[in-house]
């Protein structure tokens, strides 16, 4: 199956530094997400982005599906930006519909 | 309000005692899918469904059933649970284009933590 590798696994910051996530897969994915798990354990979806670019705030996300990465940005960070980002992906053909995580990139953020 | 409920949050249960643990959308979603996460691990699916009475296995199945006989309902069963299914488990659900397509974006439930002695 496809595998997912996230980078880097810890993240300390200064509230208000920027940071970059990275997320590689070993074979082309479709589905690419980008969930964040606050302290208290809630997921909450950031952007589906199979492609291409997209902000929300003071985040924002790029997938270069033919390279197999995406990136997760974040500016400006904030304490509540603290928590576990995963990305998740699936494959193609008949494991379309199955998602793939990443083992999570721990970002603290203090103040 | 849009949400995925899961029920119990919490179990403490012992080995080979039968469990159920529901979950249930009320956003009209045709994709459903049941995630655990463990330490070091991430979340791992356990199985997805693509519609009613469509059901697949994820990852992780061994051990575990699910059924979905309604849209709005998918529950994850344990036949004979075993302290290695202790984890937090999430659910999760999506729409899905009816052309078959991709899965889009995941809603998933507060999660129900598990404990099998």
């Amino acid at each position: 199956g496809i595998q997912v590798e996230q980078s880097p696994p810890d993240l300390i910051l200064q509230e208000g530094a920027n940071s970059t996530l990275r997320c590689n897969f070993s074979d082309s994915v479709n589905n690419l997400q980008w969930f964040h798990q606050n302290p208290w354990g809630q997921l909450i979806n950031l952007f589906y982005i199979p492609s291409g670019t997209k902000q929300n705030g003071r985040l924002s996300a790029t997938t270069v599906a033919t390279e197999r990465y995406s990136l997760l940005y974040i500016s400006s960070s904030q304490t509540t930006d603290s928590g576990v980002y995963f990305c998740a992906g699936g494959g193609s053909g008949g494991s379309n519909y199955k998602l793939t995580f990443g083992k999570g990139t721990l970002l603290t953020v203090n103040p | 309000e849009a949400q995925v409920t899961q029920n119990p949050r919490y179990l403490i249960t012992v080995t080979g005692k039968k469990l159920t643990v529901t979950c249930s959308q009320n956003m009209n979603h045709e994709y459903m899918s049941w995630y655990r996460q463990d330490p070091g691990l991430g979340l791992r699916q356990i199985y997805y469904s693509m519609n009613v009475e469509v059901t697949d296995k994820g990852d992780v199945p061994e051990g575990y059933k699910v059924s979905r006989k309604e849209k709005r309902n998918f529950p994850l069963i344990l036949e004979s649970p075993s302290p290695n299914q202790t984890s937090l488990y999430f659910c999760a659900s999506s729409i899905t284009p009816f052309s078959g397509g991709a899965i889009n974006e995941q809603f998933f439930g507060p999660g129900t933590r598990l404990t099998v002695l």
